[in-house]
């Protein structure tokens, strides 16, 4: 029940297109979702994150999606760019106070021009 | 120095050696972390540290051994390890314990002989 899915586990996406990567989670108990992003030598960075209790939330070319009677979330990368070729974790958090951090096993993202 | 700085960033030992890793950070923060990295699998946490309590990952063998001697500095010693040990081993710290937002440091890149 702690587990957070995550696909697809690599994606190859052209210049210009929109890059797509879901995660599903059981523990409703999750109330904070973010999304991390990791150039390789580099750990990983927070990109963006989302409560439950909005649907959708943007920043500049990166929106997150999120269906809480699905339990899904899915992060989607507008106009993709060589330059956001990483590897792409979501994660979930259990409730305020809560330390613990429960990734998804990463998806690597190539943007090939 | 800014952010969140681990050293070295790569190490090589043999199983009877005995090594340690240190992460400093330079946020203010009040908790910090250690996680292991493998290919292909979740980031795992292993110790969490904060002012007010130490955590631990019971899962985590006893050959990693934590030191945190102030809220800047957090130190994995390690010893007689076993080459399934090799692996990225991050550092992160956040405002608080249980705060969500956690900033990770680039990694020590672990090679277990």
């Amino acid at each position: 029940q702690q587990q957070v899915k995550q696909s697809p586990q690599s994606l190859i996406v052209q210049k210009g297109g929109i890059s797509i990567i879901n995660c599903a989670y059981e523990n409703t108990a999750f109330d904070y979702f973010p999304w991390y992003q990791q150039f390789p030598g580099k750990g990983p960075a927070l990109l963006i994150a989302i409560r439950p209790d909005v649907s959708e939330k943007k920043e500049g070319r990166f929106t997150i999606s999120f269906n809480k009677s699905a339990k899904q979330f899915s992060l989607h990368i507008m106009d993709s760019q060589p330059g956001d070729s990483a590897t792409y974790f979501c994660a979930a958090s259990r409730g305020a106070g809560s330390y613990q951090l429960t990734f998804g096993k990463g998806t690597k993202l190539s943007v090939i021009p | 120095e800014t952010g969140v700085t681990q050293t070295p960033r790569h190490l090589v030992m043999g199983m009877t050696n005995k090594k340690s890793l240190k992460c400093e950070q330079h946020l203010g923060h009040n908790a910090m972390y250690w996680y292991k990295q493998s290919a292909k699998k979740p980031l795992e946490l292993m110790f969490v540290y904060s002012l007010e309590e130490r955590v631990e990952n019971n899962s985590v063998p006893s050959r990693f051994s934590p030191e945190c001697p102030n809220s800047s500095h957090l130190f994995l010693h390690l010893h007689t390890l076993q080459p399934e040990d090799s692996a990225l081993y991050l550092c992160a710290s956040s405002q608080d314990f249980g705060s969500y937002e956690q900033y990770f440091g680039p990694g020590t890149r672990l090679t277990v002989t």
